[in-house]
């Protein structure tokens, strides 16, 4: 089992630029969530799944939209890049989402925008 | 939304040492879980507790659940150099918002030779 993979690893935009982060997990979770790290701040949900076919919105989700398209892949798409999105993304995975208690997480996407 | 106050921030210490870390919370939470994080990978589950009162062990590692349900503590006996990393809390809300995690801001762990 691989996990939760994430790509791209490292990706750099211009601001304005369009583009989508991917995520895949291979433990047949049901729930899937998307991070934003930034130092000293810890992880902020940006957008989870409770389960394929629905989404709703986390502490931070302005200016991010997102796909569950199966029950493997969860993705995080930038419409318009801005120089403050520029952060490390992760995204995370989970067994039931009502005990979202265990989440798994990939390796995480460095982004910079500039 | 909900703060976790994760200390210290920081801590060198020496090979060999324990070490102590907290997370406190004005919520009440029903889930807390500690993760570790090396440089450049995801977070990675160390410990999961469930109850209040409870105390629970992974090797060198031992957290608590703290009986007003506020607040957490991971110990790492005799540290080791591959201690080395970030380590954050993360809490999870009775109902109503039992769908999120939320996290401290890390402590960040040296461990000198």
């Amino acid at each position: 089992n691989a996990g939760v993979t994430q790509t791209p690893k490292f990706q750099v935009l211009k601001t304005g630029q369009s583009m989508t982060l991917q995520c895949a997990q291979d433990m047949n979770h049901n729930s899937m969530y998307w991070y934003r790290q930034d130092p000293g701040m810890g992880l902020r949900l940006i957008y989870y799944s409770a389960s394929e076919g629905t989404t709703d919105k986390g502490e931070v989700p302005n200016g991010y939209n997102v796909s569950r398209l199966n029950k493997r892949e969860f993705s995080l798409r930038l419409e318009s890049a801005a120089p403050s999105q520029t952060s490390v993304y992760f995204c995370a995975s989970s067994e039931a989402h009502r005990r979202v208690r265990e989440q798994f997480f990939g390796p995480g996407t460095r982004l910079t925008v500039l | 939304g909900q703060q976790l106050n994760q200390s210290p921030q920081s801590m060198f210490i020496q090979e060999g040492e324990d070490v102590s870390m907290n997370c406190t919370s004005s919520s009440i939470f029903n889930t807390w879980l500690w993760y570790k994080q090396d440089p450049g990978e995801g977070p990675v589950l160390l410990i999961a507790l469930y109850k209040a009162g409870e105390l629970t062990s992974n090797g060198r590692l031992t957290a608590q659940f703290g009986i007003t349900r506020k607040d957490s503590f991971l110990n790492i006996s005799a540290s080791i150099p591959s201690d080395v990393g970030i380590y954050f809390c993360a809490g999870q809300l009775g109902s109503g918002s039992a769908r999120q995690l939320t996290f401290g801001s890390g402590t960040q762990l040296t461990v000198l030779p």
